[in-house]
């Protein structure tokens, strides 16, 4: 157990909705990943927050966003959700503010079905 | 896009023998990590090696660095059937966020 935690597990949803998942990183932990895993395109990195501010991003799409709230839990919301938007969905945390410098913990996934 | 290159794609070897698989990756960086993912499950980091260390172990595992040719080499010892995952290596290209490779698949048979 990473101590990372995601909700929900499973999520099976139509196109064009919008759905909203949630991550809870390691106690103490301040910044927080979001990342896609899909069969096509690998494990994508999306988006980083570090105590509650944007810190990098990768190849995230206009029509999903993030934002880390005071009590430091992320939530990554996904709209006008596509065929192709269907993966797996990781959240990772790690203490440092630099994604790079050290270890992150991941969580164990919400798995996103776009029917 | 993605910085480093897993080879083989695959492995699969018995039990008690050794699995080595290399990363290769195309810009500088300040460390390389190694992470496992059990079949649709989060991944687990198993060791980080920084840019001025050749080689480093921590348990059954032997991970080297090579930055004049931007690669690097997992090495497992004496794989046990819990080994059966994949394995990613992920590079630092920017300090601020981490570039996974595509991952070795790795199979243990009893």
């Amino acid at each position: 157990d990473s101590g990372v935690t995601q909700t929900p597990k499973h999520l099976i949803t139509a196109t064009g909705q919008r759905v909203t998942l949630r991550c809870s990183p390691r106690s103490g932990d301040l910044s927080v990943y979001w990342y896609q895993q899909s069969l096509d395109q690998g494990l994508q990195f999306l988006i980083q927050y570090y105590n509650g501010e944007e810190r990098a991003k990768g190849n995230i799409l206009e029509r999903f966003s993030a934002q880390q709230f005071p009590d430091l839990h992320s939530e990554l919301n996904l709209s006008s959700l596509e065929l192709g938007d269907s993966a797996l969905y990781f959240c990772a945390s790690s203490v440092v503010e630099r994604g790079g410098r050290n270890e992150q913990f991941f969580g164990p996934g919400t798995r996103l079905t776009v029917l | 896009s993605q910085q480093g290159e897993e080879d083989p794609q695959a492995l699969s070897i018995q039990e008690g023998e050794n699995a080595t698989m290399n990363c290769s990756y195309k810009t500088s960086i300040n460390n390389l990590q190694w992470y496992r993912q059990n079949s649709g499950r989060g991944l687990v980091h198993l060791i980080l090696i920084r840019s001025n260390e050749r080689e480093k172990h921590s348990g059954r595992l032997r991970v080297t660095l090579d930055t004049s040719k931007k690669s690097s080499s997992l090495l497992i010892t004496a794989s046990r059937a819990a080994d059966t995952a994949s394995y990613f290596c992920a590079t630092d290209p920017n300090d601020y966020k981490l570039s996974f490779g595509a991952g070795t698949t790795v199979t243990v048979r009893a």
